[in-house]
Order: structure tokens, then sequence, then C-alpha cells
């Protein structure tokens, strides 16, 4: 199974900041690549497809980048409502396996 | 507008059974793989498995395989997981979410407790 290790786990941050989190594939995923922004007592949402394609209705502050088997997300001014939990999953192939996740918190 | 309604969760005795439900609208439903995720009390999302369309394929987590199955009634815009001999590990709360993963229900509460 394809395994992704995510990091930080935490990440203190003020608001304004450009922030970027990172998730590693034990194998080629192409850009077979999500990542979910949750909430406490929210559903999972998904912000980036395809590594590095916006969903709908996402701030243009969100992106998705790719360098090997490395990808990102970054935010490049940091909200106050960006505060949330956020998620990697590899989509290449089942069992989809997600990042350990990484708490986004105001410093 | 797409809905996922998931029910079926509540208070269950270790060892029991349990069927989890997701009611869909708004799509197509028998266009799409359907799949599970769990998420522990305080801890990451966990990919249970995923069916196929037509219900003839499904796949689970290894961790999940031989206790959990998944199923759905395409008449019935509904997807299904069973649970079998359930443990304190499997206390969660339990989504459903489209093949796209672009859809998710608002998940459902499963606690395996005596």
């Amino acid at each position: 199974d394809i395994q992704m290790t995510q990091a930080p786990s935490s990440l203190p941050a003020s608001l304004g900041d450009r922030v970027t989190i990172t998730c590693r594939a034990s194998q080629d995923i192409g850009n077979y690549l999500r990542w979910f922004q949750q909430k406490p007592g929210k559903s999972p949402r998904l912000m980036i497809y395809g590594a590095t394609n916006l969903a709908a209705g996402v701030p243009s502050r969100f992106s998705g980048s790719r360098s090997g088997s490395d990808y990102s997300l970054t935010i490049s001014s940091l909200e106050s409502e960006d505060m949330a939990d956020y998620y990697c999953l590899q989509s290449k192939e089942s069992p989809f396996t997600f990042g350990s996740g990484t708490k986004l918190e105001i410093k | 507008e797409v809905k996922l309604v998931e029910s079926g969760g509540g208070l269950v005795l270790p060892g029991a059974s349990l069927k989890l439900s997701c009611i869909v609208s708004g799509f197509t439903f028998s266009d799409y793989w359907m799949r599970w995720v769990r998420q522990a009390p305080g801890k990451g999302l966990e990919f249970i498995g995923e069916i196929k369309p037509d219900g003839s394929k499904t796949n689970y987590a290894p961790s999940m395989k031989g206790r959990f199955t998944i199923s759905r009634d395409n008449a019935k815009n509904t997807l299904y997981l069973q649970m079998s001999s359930v443990r304190s590990e499997d206390t969660a709360t339990y989504y459903c979410a489209r093949q796209d993963w672009g859809y998710w229900g608002q998940g459902v509460m499963v606690t395996v407790s005596s």
C-alpha cells in the first residue's frame, strides 16, 4: 500500500503568514493527490485535486504544487478562517491513504 | 443540490453488529463509486473501502477486510456499511463520500462500549 508522510503535525502561524504543508508519497502517485480542510465538528472539505487544481469555491490564496514525490499545500496569506486541520490523500490506487494531518493554529 | 446523509450510528456493545446507511440525493447515484471513511476521536482520517457503481466490486483497506462489508442499493440511492464483531477501536465518526471526494456526508458517530 502507498504510504503518505505528512509534515508538520502542528503548525503555529500568525495571520498574514505564508504557510506550507507537505506530503511525501512512498511510491509514484503522479498527480493523484488531494488536499482537504477540516474544521472541528465538520466534514472534510476538498481544497485541491490533481495536486495543483483548486476545487470550486476555494479562495485563491490556497495553492498546490508538486516536486517529485513531494506535494505541498501553500496558503499565501493566512486568514483566521483558515485555522483548521489539513489532510492529504493519495487517490492513485485503492486502498487510498491519507496523510496523518496538520493542525494549523494561531501562534 | 448534492446531499449525503448518514444514519444508523449510536452506542453498541463490543462484539455486536451494526449497519450504517448513507442516503444520497442530487446526483445519479448509480454512476459513481462510493467510499466510506472514518475518524476516531481526535485522530486522523482513515479510508475504509469503496464500492463500484453497479455494486459488483469492492475494495477495502487491509485493516478493514473481514469485519466490514460495503454494499449499495441503487434503486434506493443508498450506500451501506455493515460492521461486525465491533471493538472499542471502531469508535469513530463514519463518513460516506462520493467518488470525486468533493461531497461528504455530515458523519455518524459510532461508540463501542460496554
